[in-house]
């Protein structure tokens, strides 16, 4: 069955610093693809970065980038110079071969001043 | 970039009432609408894909009479909670899909809308 595993509940992480939420995946498709959103307090899903099955390269956008290691099957976010705003829930997810999201439990972030 | 709007944001109604949620992609034509349900502090849980000028698919344990779904065009979705009741209040989320299942998909291809928090009193 696919799944989507995060394992960090909540995170408390000190302003400027660097952090990684984990995001472990299960599926038996080749191709697949795996994002990562930001949800504030507000409720909207904010995409943030993806990465498809066959992409070689980690996936970066600005201060985001996707560890991405294929054989341990693990999709972990990072966020370099954490900052105020980056406060929120974060949620791993991946596309299954209907082009549905699985989701993960998501990860709560709080970034201290 | 693709923008999903969502009405209304926010809703009260009285037990037994029905509600309707619309979604609708402003700039794109949505082949696919996905609507979700989230608890607080909880993930989203997919209730049904929604395909236009067909009926809903509706994922296991989701009642198809309780929450009526009706993508009439390329651009709107409604969700409809008949008769709805305090365990119907829920943040509701929907997102809309461009492309085809024939070609592969590379990037973020599912939009979200800001989601409508209802509340059943």
């Amino acid at each position: 069955a696919q799944k989507i595993t995060q394992t960090q509940p909540g995170m408390f992480v000190q302003e400027k610093e660097a952090v990684t939420l984990d995001c472990t995946y299960d599926t038996s498709d080749q191709s697949y693809g795996l994002f990562w959103y930001k949800q504030p307090s507000s409720g909207e899903m904010i995409f943030l970065i993806y990465q498809g099955s066959y992409d070689e390269q980690n996936a970066t956008e600005g201060r985001y980038s996707l560890n991405f290691q294929k054989a341990r099957k693990s999709a972990n976010l990072v966020i370099s110079a954490s900052q105020l705003g980056d406060s929120a829930m974060y949620f791993c997810a991946m596309r299954d071969s209907n082009y549905q999201l699985i989701w993960g439990a998501g990860t709560k972030l709080i970034i201290k001043p | 970039g693709a923008v999903v709007s969502q009405h209304p944001s926010r809703v009260i109604c009285k037990s037994g009432t029905s509600v309707k949620i619309e979604c609708r992609s402003l700039d794109f034509q949505a082949t696919t609408m996905f609507w979700y349900r989230q608890f607080p502090k909880k993930s989203l849980m997919l209730m049904a894909t929604s395909n236009e000028g067909s009926k809903a698919t509706y994922e296991q344990g989701v009642e198809k009479d309780k929450f009526l779904i009706n993508h009439a065009s390329l651009t709107l979705s409604t969700l409809t909670v008949t008769s709805a009741h305090p365990e119907d209040s829920s943040f509701y989320i929907c997102s809309a899909r461009t492309g085809t299942s024939d070609r592969p998909s590379s990037y973020n291809e599912q939009f979200f809308g800001p989601g409508t928090r209802l509340t059943v009193l």
